[in-house]
Parts: structure tokens; C-alpha cells; sequence
């Protein structure tokens, strides 16, 4: 099983700072890596997938790279709206989630 | 608007049984792989199992294996996910997706299964 690892667990910012996310996996998954948006109460939404293509409605200050093993979200002026738990999770052999970085004021 | 709608969650007491349902819409279901995902109160999220579009083959975690089946049915839109000799910990919130290529990619709301006496 690939076990991917997200650091850190909390991330602490302010409105309007850029806020970097990072996931780790322990082999390659080529650029099969997506990233999930998780506000309280609601079902995860997909942000990213195949590693940087940003998904239906989010904005352009949301991005993601990397592959092989090291993987990064990047949200380059952080809005209100954008407090929330992201999760990266690999998609190259079955399917395995992080657990989860908490974006929070 | 691509659309799953989960239901059949509640209260089940251990070593019970339970059928959850997802009905879907919006999309070519019949053309469509299709995910159950669950997180537990407050954790993360655990990928549960798979069916492909044409219900010929599933696959399932390990902590589910033998307990849980898949099984859907085209004609109604609907997938389901029997679980059996169910545990305490299979107490969570349970999420039926689409699936594009091997892409997780939209959503259900989720439905609760508590597993308690």
C-alpha cells in the first residue's frame, strides 16, 4: 500500500498570506496525485488533480506540483473561504488518502 | 448537474447488517466506475471500495474485505454497499463518488452508520 503523509497537520495564517502545503508518498505515483477541499459539515471536493489541473470553480490561487513522491498545494493569498481541511490522495495504485492538513486562522 | 445522493445510514447494532444506497444523476451512470469512501468522526478519509461501470468487477480495502459487497444496478442508477458483521469500527460517514478514469471526482453528502449497542 502507498502511504502518503501530509505536513503539516495544522497551518496557521492570516487572510491574504500565501499558505504551502506539502504531501509526501512513500513510492512514485507518478503525477497521480489529487488534492480534496473539506469545509466542516460538507463532503471533500476535488481542488486538484494529475497533480496541478485545477479543478471546475476553483480560482487560479490554488495551485498544486511535484511528482514522483513529493507533492505541493500552494494557495498564494489566502481568502476566508479557503479555511478548511485539504487532503491529497494518490490515485496511481488503488487509492490512499493523507491525513489531511488543516488550514486555519 | 452531475449528482449522488447517499442513503441507508442510521443506528445498526454490531454484528448487524446494513445496505447503504446511492442514487445517481446528471451523468452517464451506466459509463461510470463508482467509489465508496468513509471517515470516521473527526479522522480522515479511508477509501472503502470500487465497482466498475458495469458492475463485472469490484474491489475492496482490506478492513472491509469479506464483509462488504458492491453491487449496482444500471437500469435505476443505483449503486449499493452491503455490509455485513458489522464493527464499532465501521462507525462513520460514509461517501459514494463517481469515478472518472481512476479519478475520484465527485461527491455524494455522505450518510451516517453509527454502529452501537
Amino acid at each position: 500500500e502507498i502511504v502518503m503523509t501530509q505536513s503539516p497537520a495544522t497551518l496557521s495564517v492570516s487572510p491574504g498570506e500565501r499558505a504551502t502545503l506539502s504531501c509526501r508518498a512513500s513510492q512514485s505515483v507518478s503525477s497521480n496525485l489529487a488534492w480534496y477541499q473539506q469545509k466542516p459539515g460538507q463532503a471533500p471536493r476535488l481542488l486538484i488533480y494529475s497533480a496541478s489541473t485545477r479543478a471546475t470553480g476553483f480560482p487560479a490561487r490554488f495551485s498544486g506540483s511535484g511528482s514522483g513522491t513529493e507533492f505541493t498545494l500552494t494557495i498564494s493569498s489566502l481568502q476566508s473561504e479557503d479555511f478548511a481541511v485539504y487532503y491529497c490522495q494518490q490515485y496511481n495504485n488503488w487509492w490512499t488518502f493523507g491525513q489531511g492538513t488543516k488550514v486555519e486562522i | 448537474q452531475v449528482q449522488v445522493v447517499e442513503s441507508g445510514g442510521g443506528v445498526v447494532q454490531p454484528g448487524r447488517s446494513l445496505r447503504l444506497s446511492c442514487a445517481a444523476s446528471g451523468f452517464t451512470f451506466s459509463s461510470s466506475a463508482m467509489h465508496w469512501v468513509r471517515q470516521a468522526p473527526g479522522k480522515g478519509l479511508e477509501w472503502v471500495a470500487v465497482i466498475s461501470y458495469d458492475g463485472s468487477n469490484e474491489f475492496y480495502a482490506d478492513s472491509v474485505k469479506g464483509r462488504f459487497t458492491l453491487s449496482r444496478d444500471n437500469s435505476k442508477n443505483t449503486l449499493y454497499l452491503q455490509m455485513n458483521s458489522l464493527g464499532p469500527e465501521d462507525t462513520a460517514v460514509y461517501y459514494c463518488a463517481r469515478a472518472v478514469n481512476t479519478l475520484i471526482e465527485t461527491w455524494g453528502q455522505g450518510t451516517l452508520v453509527t454502529v452501537s449497542s
